[in-house]
């Protein structure tokens, strides 16, 4: 069975631009939620996705969005990029909302310049 | 405010050792805790996880206990070697069912 999949593993941009980082959870997995991880403040929740819903929001400013498709795939879309933004972006798929253990991709290094 | 803590930030051990890595946590209302080990630059993997109705969880060399009441669970790793030389992360699960992580354990294990 593959694993939750995060495309692109690398991403450069120009502060001000913005940026869609996808994620493919497990199969059969329907939730999704998205993590920050820096250096200063370790990990943070962004959001959770359900059955094509946004369950939860972290406290991220609302430059920081997400959509979930039908078949559970997400994407995360960052506008107006600062440089705070550079981070390790890690994507999580559990079978459903809950109590479920959460299954991590292997991320996506976004540095701004 | 849901904490998360992790006590030493970084420890070195000699192979051969038991690790021993302590996670508190400030609201005891959850549903489960995680164990999760992150190499360098690398996503999360998961190692153990806790339900809120159980003590403890096994798997190969690696044992968890929760303490719900106290608000602490505890990893070991038996006879460390140095491939479990990672980072090791706790993470809590509330109802509003996001982690709330802890900022880890980083882990040398000396050959």
């Amino acid at each position: 069975k593959a694993g939750v999949t995060q495309t692109p593993r690398y991403l450069i941009k120009t502060r001000g631009q913005q940026v869609t980082l996808s994620c493919s959870p497990i199969s059969g997995h329907r939730s999704v939620s998205w993590y920050q991880q820096t250096p200063g403040q370790g990990l943070q929740f962004l959001f959770e996705y359900f059955s094509e819903t946004q369950r939860n929001k972290g406290n991220f400013p609302g430059r920081f969005s997400g959509r979930q498709f039908s078949n559970s795939r997400s994407e995360m879309n960052v506008s107006t990029l600062e440089l705070g933004d550079s981070a390790l972006y890690l994507c999580a798929s559990s079978w459903s909302t809950g109590y479920y253990e959460q299954y991590f991709g292997p991320g996506t290094r976004l540095t701004v310049t | 405010k849901q904490e998360v803590t992790q006590i030493p930030a970084a420890l070195s051990v000699p192979e051969g050792e038991n690790l021993v890595l302590n996670c508190s946590f400030t609201d005891s209302a959850i549903y489960n805790l995680q164990w999760f080990r992150q190499d360098p630059g690398k996503g999360l993997t998961s190692l153990l996880l806790i339900q809120s109705s159980q003590r403890e969880q096994t798997s190969g060399r690696l044992n968890a206990s929760l303490d719900k009441s106290s608000g602490r669970s505890t990893l070991y790793i038996a006879a460390s070697q140095p491939g479990d030389s990672a980072t090791y992360l706790c993470a809590v699960l509330y109802g509003n069912n996001r982690l709330a992580f802890g900022k880890g354990n980083q882990v040398v294990v000396i050959p």
